[in-house]
């Protein structure tokens, strides 16, 4: 147990729907990181905040959003959803900025039908 | 172009035997190395990690790793395979530039033969 909690475990949706997906970081950690695994695309780095504030972009979506709560919680949004953002999604965290050793959640798997 | 290739998608393995799942990179930087398992409707988790310090790296359960520039390789081994080693393996570059970069591999599958 790496003390990242996601929820919830499985997301089953429609196209064209919004939802959110939540995550808690250990205990004392300020970074989370989002990540999503398809079979297609593999695992990608989608974003990562630290203490409230965006401090890295990878492949994400306009669609898709995210923030990072005081609480250190976070939350990641995707909308206008398709068929093709079935997938796992990944929340990690990292006691620092940038840091690199990254504590991974048990994910969410969101499947758009 | 920053990159991670993983040169075998699956690798099988008997148990007791050595295990080596293979990876390079490609980056104008210096990198991080990291490699991740991730076993059966499970999350990632972070198996070693060469930031700059000693080139042999050790892991848990038995893991290690060797950075080698000359080749751009990071490759992992274990000199011998257990059950529950079987699970899907990612090597990952992380790129410090003014922009921070994660690159995940393909990953490799692993299987244990018992």
């Amino acid at each position: 147990d790496s003390g990242v909690t996601q929820t919830p475990k499985h997301l089953i949706t429609a196209t064209g729907q919004r939802v959110t997906l939540r995550c808690s970081p250990r205990s004392g950690d300020l970074s989370v990181y989002w990540y999503q695994q398809s079979l297609d695309q593999g695992l990608q780095f989608l974003i990562q905040y630290y203490n409230g504030e965006e401090r890295a972009k990878g492949n994400i979506l306009e669609r898709f959003s995210a923030q990072q709560f005081p609480d250190l919680h976070s939350e990641l949004n995707l909308s206008s959803l398709e068929l093709g953002d079935s997938a796992l999604y990944f929340c990690a965290s990292s006691p620092r900025d940038l840091s690199y050793e990254q504590y991974f959640g048990p994910g969410t798997r969101l499947t758009v039908t | 172009a920053q990159s991670v290739t993983q040169l075998d998608s699956h690798v099988s393995v008997s148990e007791g035997t050595p295990v080596l799942l293979r990876c390079n990179y490609s980056s104008s930087y210096s990198p991080s190395l990291f490699w991740y398992v991730q076993h059966p409707n499970k999350g990632l988790q972070l198996l070693l990690k060469y930031t700059s310090a000693a080139t042999l790296v050790k892991g848990i359960n038995g893991f290690e790793a060797e950075f080698k520039k000359s080749e751009t390789s990071f490759h992992l081994t274990k000199p011998s395979a257990h059950m529950s080693d079987a699970a899907e393996y990612f090597c990952v570059v992380r790129i410090e530039t003014s922009y921070d970069k994660v690159i995940f591999g393909p990953g490799t599958s692993l299987s244990v033969i018992p």
